[in-house]
């Protein structure tokens, strides 16, 4: 079974500035995927950003990046240029390959951009 | 594309009804669906997943009585809390995998944008 784990449960940062958020896993699965999602005060479930475990290159969308370190099963996701509407909980989730898209979600961070 | 319609939104019922949750794929098809349950700062909890055709998949520890899910179409799946009392209470979200799968698709999963239940 893989667990993910998220062991900051809240965060803040002053807009415009940096922050990173992290997330380990356990699995021994070898070909797998990360994710990390985002949910607002409205609690849809946005996805935020998505990395294969076979790619060595960390993916990035716009401000948002993620570093991924397959050894140390770390899966940390930055957010330059923070902006008030980043403001959210956010999920680190992990799912394997051939796995029907079931995924496994961690507890979740709270980060709030501050004015 | 990949929307998921889920309905009713928010719902306040007494104690011992039954509530029906609808979860639809609007321009796909989605031949396997998940249900979670979210408290208040927390992570999502998956229920249930449900096949097309087939009886759903429950987690350890979920009531398959309580909780009744039926996926009779690739493009509905629905959720019956049955006999609800306040501790049914909850936000539940249903998910839709498409038949692409996750080898395809940028997303494993499209989630409908919750209901939000209350039992008086």
């Amino acid at each position: 079974a893989q667990t993910v784990t998220q062991s900051q449960p809240e965060m803040s940062v002053q807009e415009a500035e940096t922050v990173t958020l992290s997330c380990t896993y356990d699995t021994s699965e070898n070909n797998y995927y990360l994710f990390w999602y985002k949910q607002p005060p409205s609690r849809q479930m946005i996805l935020v950003i998505r990395q294969e475990a076979y790619k060595q290159q960390n993916a990035t969308e716009n401000r948002f990046s993620v570093n991924f370190q397959k050894a140390a099963k770390s899966f940390s996701l930055k957010i330059s240029d923070s902006q008030l509407g980043d403001t959210a909980m956010y999920f680190c989730a992990f799912m394997k390959h051939g796995g029907g898209s079931r995924l496994t979600f961690g507890e979740g961070t709270q980060l709030t951009v501050n004015p | 594309g990949a929307v998921v319609s889920q309905h009713p939104s928010w719902v306040i019922c007494k104690s011992g009804t039954s509530v029906k949750i609808e979860c639809r794929s609007l321009d796909f098809q989605a031949t396997t669906m998940f249900w979670y349950r979210q408290f208040p700062k927390q992570s999502l909890m998956l229920m249930a997943t449900s096949n097309e055709g087939s009886k759903a998949t429950y987690e350890q520890g979920v009531e398959k009585d309580k909780f009744l899910i039926n996926h009779a179409s690739l493009t509905l799946s629905t959720l019956t809390v049955t006999s609800a009392h306040p501790e049914d209470s909850s936000f539940y979200i249903c998910s839709a995998r498409d038949t692409m799968g996750d080898l395809y698709s940028n997303q494993p999963q499209h989630f409908g944008d919750g209901t939000r239940l209350s039992i008086l």
